[in-house]
């Protein structure tokens, strides 16, 4: 079965901070890796990463894959109250499924 | 506009009954995706359908049925079966495999 495993589940942070969240990875036919930002209902996509070693960057945010390791981080950086939400980490595969993590939640408190 | 469409927004059922959740998309692609969420959870795969007429099972489709007629359309169906179907539904759609996903609105359904 596929698994993709996310940690911390949650954490706080104070503004102005860095966070690194984790993903790691055990899927079948691996075709690529994603980032979404859930605030409320619908995730909103941040990245998708396919390559080992090749950073993606979106302003404070940023994210690199290790294929040979299996995981992704996700850094934000200079932290801000608008950055709090569910970070959410899924793994595509050839076969069309998409699996998802089970969040991290982060909250930035002023 | 392009975009998924869920409806409707909340949905109230009593037990023992099975409901459809409605899912459209326009943005012509070929995968979709049904996930359940839970208070604090993340995105379990319920179904997946690459293409018209074939879709494959995901993690938790115990309880749960789709069909695939239409490009443009998924329908869930919650059967009496699925002993804990209060949830929040969402429904996603890609262009092709392992590419950017959309997400619907969402459905949250309350059994009483």
């Amino acid at each position: 079965e596929d698994k993709v495993v996310q940690s911390p589940l949650s954490l706080v942070v104070h503004e102005g901070d860095t966070v690194t969240l984790n993903c790691s990875y055990e899927v079948t036919n691996f075709r690529s890796l994603l980032w979404y930002k859930q605030e409320k209902k619908a995730p909103t996509f941040l990245f998708m990463l396919t390559s080992s070693g090749i950073e993606k960057k979106s302003g404070r945010l940023s994210s690199i894959l290790d294929k040979k390791e299996l995981f992704s981080i996700l850094n934000i950086t200079a932290t801000q109250t608008g950055d709090s939400a569910v970070y959410l980490c899924a793994v595509g595969s050839n076969d069309y499924k998409l699996s998802f993590g089970a969040g991290t939640t982060v909250t930035v408190r002023a | 506009d392009g975009g998924i469409t869920q409806s409707p927004k909340y949905l109230f059922r009593k037990e023992g009954q099975n409901v459809t959740l409605s899912c459209e998309q326009n943005l012509n692609h070929d995968a979709m995706y049904w996930y359940r969420q839970d208070p604090g959870q993340g995105l379990r795969l319920i179904y997946y359908s690459q293409i018209v007429n074939d879709f494959q099972k995901g993690d938790i489709a115990e309880g749960y049925s789709v069909s695939r007629e239409k490009k443009e359309s998924f329908p869930l169906t919650v059967t009496s079966a699925q002993k804990n179907p209060t949830a929040f539904y969402l429904c996603a759609s890609s262009y092709y495999r392992g590419t950017e996903a959309f997400f619907g609105q969402g459905t949250r359904l309350t059994v009483v």
